[in-house]
């Protein structure tokens, strides 16, 4: 079975614009979720959609965004990007929500 | 304060030597799950714990949960370079009615084997 997959695996951007990231989950599995990594904050989570909806939301402002399709790619969308939003952003997926599965990672600069 | 408290923060041993790295909370969890992850790659999940005082193995590693279920170890014997990374505790939080797909990490143990 594939594992998760992300695209793009590396991406810079300059402060103000926006950037998209997606991601494909395992086949048969429903939930995904995203994750941001920093070395200060550690991994953190973003939202977790389930069948095309938001079923979770963690606390971050709402230039973050997100979308699941009806085969269960998922997309993130981050606008006006901050310096602060430089991470490496994690896609997982689950059959249930709970036991997650990790994809690669986008790695995102921001410059 | 963190809800996962995970000691030490760094390890730095030779190979060949035994190591235990432990997540602990003040709060009571019905189950919690340890990740592994190499730089450059998302975290890979190596086990799940679900009941008070259950031991799993797992080759050279031996995953321990809590008595009372707010705790954690992992031990691992005679460690090897290949062991290095980041270990990972986490758990599934209710919040808001629902914990489906949010697991709240702690900040990890990067664990760093010489040959």
């Amino acid at each position: 079975k594939a594992g998760v997959t992300q695209t793009p695996r590396y991406l810079i951007k300059t402060r103000g614009q926006q950037v998209t990231l997606s991601c494909s989950p395992i086949s048969g599995h429903r939930s995904v979720s995203w994750y941001q990594q920093t070395p200060g904050q550690g991994l953190q989570f973003l939202f977790e959609y389930f069948s095309e909806t938001q079923r979770n939301k963690g606390n971050f402002p709402g230039r973050f965004s997100g979308r699941q399709f009806s085969n269960s790619r998922s997309e993130m969308n981050v606008s006006t990007l901050e310096l602060g939003d430089s991470a490496l952003y994690l896609c997982a997926s689950s059959y249930t929500g709970h036991e997650q599965f990790f994809g690669p990672g986008t790695r995102l600069t921001v410059l | 304060t963190q809800l996962l408290e995970q000691s030490p923060q760094f390890l730095s041993i030779q190979e060949g030597e035994n190591l235990t790295v432990y997540c602990n909370s003040s709060s009571v969890f019905s189950s919690l799950q340890w990740y592994r992850q190499e730089p450059g790659e998302g975290p890979v999940l190596l086990v799940t714990v679900v009941t008070g005082g259950e031991v799993k193995k797992l080759k050279r590693l031996t995953f321990q949960f809590g008595d009372a279920r707010k705790d954690s170890s992992l031990h691992i014997t005679a460690a090897q370079p290949g062991d290095t990374g980041l270990y990972l505790c986490a758990v599934s939080i209710n919040a808001g009615g629902t914990s489906y797909g949010k697991l709240t990490f702690g900040q990890g143990t990067i664990l760093t084997v010489h040959p």
